[in-house]
């Protein structure tokens, strides 16, 4: 059964700074792998999208990677900025209809 | 092009009410998943659906519960007698091509329920 973890569960930095956010996940049999933002009361913003055949991708200031052999994957942030300030949740590909969410990285960037 | 459509955005229900939450798609997109989010945890997926056709509703559970999404109009989930334990954000998404998890899948804004 698949089990996605996302560590850290909350992260508080000051505004500038790179940062990292780590997703794991038990079952490397997997199609994908999607990066999502969620704002407090808002839906989901699908932020990267990595088909298992990729190593990573990029956009603007983000960068996600994936390493299927090790169950990992990474999320980086570049310059951080307040507006970034969000819940962060990584979704797992794991069958051919479903994704198999973590509980999420509260982000605060602090201005 | 308008994205997922879900309404309400926000329900409130007494105890043994029904609520009903609806989602139509985006334009184009003829595959919708419902997923729920419980209070302080990720989303869960609950129930596939195509046209007429429920594909997967594995993550549904079994009583109270229904989904249908029928030839014209939105995908409605449906709660028969609401208890406390049903309060949570339930998300709608859909995708074109009923690839799955192996296409994107583009989320509505998500109605939350409340149950007193």
């Amino acid at each position: 059964k698949q089990e996605v973890t996302q560590i850290p569960a909350a992260l508080s930095v000051p505004e500038g700074e790179n940062l990292v956010l780590n997703c794991s996940f038990t079952d490397s049999a997997i199609y994908n792998l999607q990066w999502f933002r969620q704002d407090p009361g808002k839906g989901l913003t699908s932020l990267l999208l990595i088909q298992s055949s990729q190593r990573e991708q990029t956009s603007g200031r983000l960068n996600a990677s994936l390493d299927k052999s090790s169950g990992r994957s990474t999320l980086y942030i570049a310059a951080s900025q307040p507006g970034d300030s969000a819940t962060y949740l990584c979704a797992v590909g794991s069958g051919t209809y479903k994704y198999i969410f973590g509980t999420g990285t509260r982000l605060k960037v602090l201005a | 092009n308008a994205g997922v459509m879900q309404n309400p955005r926000h329900l409130v229900r007494r105890r043994g009410q029904e609520a009903r939450l609806r989602c139509s798609p985006m334009k184009g997109h003829s595959h919708v998943y419902w997923y729920r989010q419980l209070p302080e945890e990720g989303l869960k997926f609950m129930v596939y659906l195509q046209k007429e056709n429920i594909i997967d509703e594995s993550g549904m559970p079994k009583e109270r519960f229904s989904a249908e999404f029928p030839k014209e109009g939105p995908s409605i989930l449906r709660i028969q007698q609401v208890v406390r334990g049903d309060s949570a954000a339930y998300f709608c998404a859909s995708s074109p091509l009923g690839q799955g998890a192996t296409e994107t899948q583009y989320f509505g804004p998500g109605t939350r329920l409340l149950v007193l």
